[in-house]
């Protein structure tokens, strides 16, 4: 079956910008999770949904990151006023439940000029 | 703070040898443990799971050994091939919390042929 999907692939933008990145989580996983990953670095969890709770926002590095998960299916993480700090790539991953092994998308590689 | 580690940045083999690689770990409230791996350009992708229950699990030409007493996980991968080659993650939970993985910084496994 189709595994995570994520859109953009690569995006370039200039500071200060607005950037949306996309989730679409393999159907049926009720969990979904944003990591950050600066080159070079290992993950950054940034934040997580499952089901119809209030999501998880512990990891996201400061107020100008966001996301919504919409009829508990696609994702979308919103950075506003990027800054060249916010480079990295961008990955999702989605889980049947929480306690179970968690299937990543490509990633978006986002670069801030 | 709590954090994963691997012992080693890099791991260099020759084709059809064994290749073990390395984690600690320091929450020993980690109680589910992953590894992946991530080739470049790509997604993390899953290799084999393990909980806090067993001490060592077997997939296709993978193991996983775990000893919670030394907070300590490895990878072994027997006949390494050079399609192995890849960046190896190890990444853990507590399956109490959300589950939000955290992950080491990665090790490189190299494969000569």
């Amino acid at each position: 079956g189709a595994g995570v999907s994520q859109s953009p692939s690569n995006k370039v933008t200039e500071k200060g910008k607005d950037v949306e990145l996309r989730c679409d989580p393999i159907s049926g996983h009720t969990a979904l999770y944003w990591y950050r990953q600066s080159l070079g670095q290992g993950l950054e969890f940034l934040i997580y949904f499952q089901g119809n709770s209030a999501p998880d926002k512990s990891g996201l590095p400061s107020d100008r990151f966001s996301a919504e998960r919409t009829g508990g299916s696609v994702s979308t993480l919103t950075i506003q006023r990027t800054q060249q700090e916010d480079s990295a790539v961008y990955l999702c991953a989605s889980s049947f439940r929480r306690d179970t092994k968690q299937f990543f998308g490509p990633g978006t590689r986002l670069t801030v000029l | 703070g709590e954090s994963v580690g691997l012992h080693l940045p890099t791991l260099s083999v020759q084709e059809g040898d064994n290749s073990i690689i390395n984690c600690a770990y320091s929450n020993s409230a980690s109680d589910y443990f992953i590894w992946y791996k991530q080739e470049s350009g790509k997604g993390p992708q899953f290799i084999i799971d393990i909980r806090s229950n067993m001490d060592k699990r077997q997939g296709q030409r993978v193991t996983v050994l775990l000893n919670k007493t030394v907070k300590h996980l490895s990878l072994q991968i027997a006949a390494t091939q050079p399609g192995d080659s890849a960046v190896y993650f190890c990444a853990e939970t507590p399956t109490g919390a959300n589950s939000k993985l955290t992950f080491g910084k990665g090790i490189t496994l190299s494969v000569r042929p």
